[in-house]
């Protein structure tokens, strides 16, 4: 069965610091990976995802993150962090029936 | 560009009560979800419908039906609700399989 582990459940930099957000995934075919952000109160927005080709994606909002087959995992980068990033961040696998398994979630706070 | 829909964003019930929440998508996707969301559990699928007249079970369908009422419409009942159904509840809908879920803002809902 498909699982997603977000090892962090907090995460809190300060701004202008660069940021990566961790993602491992267990599931046996070729996955497809996507990165949601909610801000309180509202509901996931896409940031970006993984389907086949280059392994470095970019996203929106300065984002991008790295699928790396030998470690199952995709995490999610920002070079340097805005106070409007705080929010929290899911990863997730696409499977059959394309449906998603969301991992737990990262909280980020950012120091002004 | 309403996207999806949910109603209410709001509500309260007491335990043993009935309540149906509402999700209507206009953007032709044929697969639509529903979706729970626990502090540190990230988003547990409920019941999907993959396609308008199907609908199936997903992660964490005890206490709960769906209706998938035509292609836009996908609703979700509590038939007797129970404080552990407290959570936020999202819905979301997809294209084709290569294209991500977009989801609703959520209907907040708390069981006394």
């Amino acid at each position: 069965a498909q699982s997603v582990t977000q090892p962090d459940i907090h995460i809190t930099v300060s701004e202008g610091a660069s940021l990566e957000l961790r993602c491992n995934y267990s599931y046996g075919a070729t996955p497809y990976l996507f990165w949601y952000v909610q801000s309180p109160g509202q509901g996931l927005q896409l940031l970006l995802k993984y389907f086949s080709g280059d392994t470095l994606v970019q996203g929106i909002k300065g984002f991008e993150a790295e699928f790396k087959r030998s470690q199952s995992s995709f995490n999610l980068r920002k070079p340097s962090v805005h106070w409007s990033d705080a929010a929290e961040y899911f990863c997730a696998v696409g499977h059959a029936g394309n449906m998603l398994t969301f991992g737990g979630g990262t909280r980020l706070m950012v120091k002004p | 560009n309403a996207g999806v829909t949910q109603t209410p964003k709001f509500q309260v019930l007491k335990t043993g009560q009935s309540m149906t929440l509402q999700c209507a998508q206009d953007m032709n996707h044929n697969s639509m979800y529903w979706y729970r969301q626990d502090p540190g559990m990230g988003l547990r699928l409920i019941y999907y419908s993959a396609s308008e007249g199907t609908t199936d079970k997903g992660e964490v369908p005890n206490g709960y039906n769906v209706s998938r009422l035509n292609k836009r419409e996908f609703s979700l009942r509590l038939e007797s609700a129970a404080p552990s159904q407290t959570s936020v509840y999202f819905c979301a809908s997809s294209g084709t399989v290569d294209e991500p879920q977009h989801f609703g803002d959520g209907t907040r809902l708390s069981i006394l």
